[in-house]
């Protein structure tokens, strides 16, 4: 079945430390994107890339960084330089229109140890 | 710009009784409305979008929203809830020269009573 995989469902992160959060489609989107979720805030987006080797930043972006090397794949990196990662993280992709629905994976929560 | 509320963080109806989840936006241009239900510790799924033509549109499980020009809304409804309809609601909007992106509101639960 097609649809979007994030890996892993849990993470944790050390103080000082990058973590990359994985997201695989194979619903031949060319659109991808990052949101956060905290409690009572809704989504806030980070990243979003609409074509391979090609991405900008949404509302949220300091502190994160992506790459777009492959269609499929948008992995998230969680810098160090952010400094509240605690959340829950959701990746989704669209054929990229702005009257088509996003479609998500199933989330990574980050906590910090 | 865009942005759309959800005035009610929470919404608590009966088993068998209708529901409403309200939704206003603000856009610059014509909108695309979208509503998304998300489950606990699972991403958001799609239930039902409003492009242009009818003002009523219907979706999954059951699902209805009414867009309103006038008064920029887009409730969703269902004439009668389930149990299992028990979720975190997202309305969305986005417009034709935003490269796809939405903007979400900040969700209302939905909690139905047996």
């Amino acid at each position: 079945d097609g649809g979007i995989t994030q890996s892993p469902k849990y993470l944790f992160r050390k103080e000082g430390q990058n973590v990359t959060l994985s997201c695989e489609q194979n619903l031949n989107h060319d659109a991808m994107y990052w949101y956060r979720q905290d409690p009572g805030q809704g989504l806030r987006l980070i990243y979003y890339s609409q074509i391979v080797n090609d991405f900008q930043k949404g509302d949220i972006a300091e502190g994160y960084s992506v790459s777009r090397e492959k269609k499929e794949s948008f992995p998230l990196t969680v810098t160090s330089a952010q400094k509240n990662p605690t959340a829950f993280y959701l990746c989704a992709s669209s054929k990229g229109q702005s009257n088509q629905p996003q479609h998500f994976g199933d989330g990574t929560r980050l906590s910090i140890l | 710009a865009q942005s759309v509320a959800q005035p009610e963080d929470q919404v608590n109806v009966a088993e068998g009784n209708p529901l409403t989840v309200k939704c206003t936006y603000s856009v610059s241009g014509n909108p695309y409305l979208f509503w998304y239900v998300q489950y606990p510790n699972r991403g958001l799924q799609f239930l039902l979008k409003y492009i242009t033509g009818d003002n009523l549109v219907k979706g999954s499980y059951g699902f209805e929203a009414e867009f309103n020009k006038s008064q920029t809304s887009f409730h969703l409804k269902k004439p009668s809830a389930l149990v299992s309809d028990s979720a975190l609601y997202f309305c969305a909007v986005s417009y034709n020269t935003n490269a796809g992106k939405s903007t979400f509101g900040d969700g209302t639960t939905l909690t139905v009573k047996p």
